[in-house]
């Protein structure tokens, strides 16, 4: 069974630019997680999408933003690029709602802001 | 303030020795994560706690949920090199938040 898959794995942009990351959940998952993982800041929960719905978004500003599609896959942009958005993106699928403790992670996309 | 926080930061041990990592919560928290994650990948889930004074074992690795439910204890036995890693506790609700880490390396 495949595991959460992310795409691009390396994403190069300069700042005012943006970017859109891409996540594809296992199968038969329908809740995906997305966070941040910057350095000397720890994992941090951005965005929270189940059945093609916004559940909870973490303490972001709002140029991040994104989607889930009909087949759960998921949207990560981020607008107005700064440089303090250079992180590892992460993203994870659960089970649905009922499951939120057991998520599964994706490698992750590492995004750099020139 | 960091709503959970992990002790120690870093851990460098020689293999065969036993460690323990913390993670204290200002908190109670109906259920928590423990994750490994290795350099270029994303975290792997370890385990799951849920009842206050559990204790689950993987192999050589023993997780304890405190009584409270506010902290949890990783306590691994004769660590070996493929245990290092970046060790990771999470809490889950509506929101989830993670713990600022214990990066551990395992010395051959």
């Amino acid at each position: 069974e495949a595991g959460v898959t992310q795409s691009p794995t390396h994403l190069i942009k300069t700042r005012g630019q943006q970017a859109t990351l891409r996540c594809s959940p296992i199968s038969g998952h329908t809740s995906v997680y997305w966070y941040q993982q910057a350095l000397g800041l720890g994992l941090q929960f951005l965005l929270w999408y189940d059945e093609g719905e916004e559940r909870n978004r973490g303490n972001f500003p709002p140029r991040f933003s994104g989607r889930q599609f009909p087949n759960y896959s998921s949207e990560l942009n981020v607008n107005a690029l700064e440089l303090e958005d250079s992180a590892l993106y992460l993203c994870a699928s659960s089970a649905g709602l009922a499951s939120a403790d057991t998520q599964y992670f994706g490698p992750g996309t590492r995004l750099t802001v020139l | 303030t960091q709503l959970l926080e992990q002790s120690p930061q870093f851990l460098s041990i020689q293999e065969g020795e036993n460690l323990t990592v913390y993670c204290n919560s200002s908190s109670v928290f109906s259920s928590l994560q423990w994750y490994r994650q290795e350099p270029g990948e994303g975290p792997v889930l370890l385990v799951t706690v849920v009842t206050g004074g559990e204790v689950k074992k993987l192999k050589r690795l023993t997780f304890q949920f405190g009584d409270a439910r506010k902290d949890s204890s990783l306590h691994i036995t004769a660590a070996q090199p493929g245990d290092t890693g970046l060790y990771l506790c999470e809490i889950t609700g509506n929101q989830f938040y993670f713990g600022t880490g214990t990066s551990l390396t395992v010395i051959p």
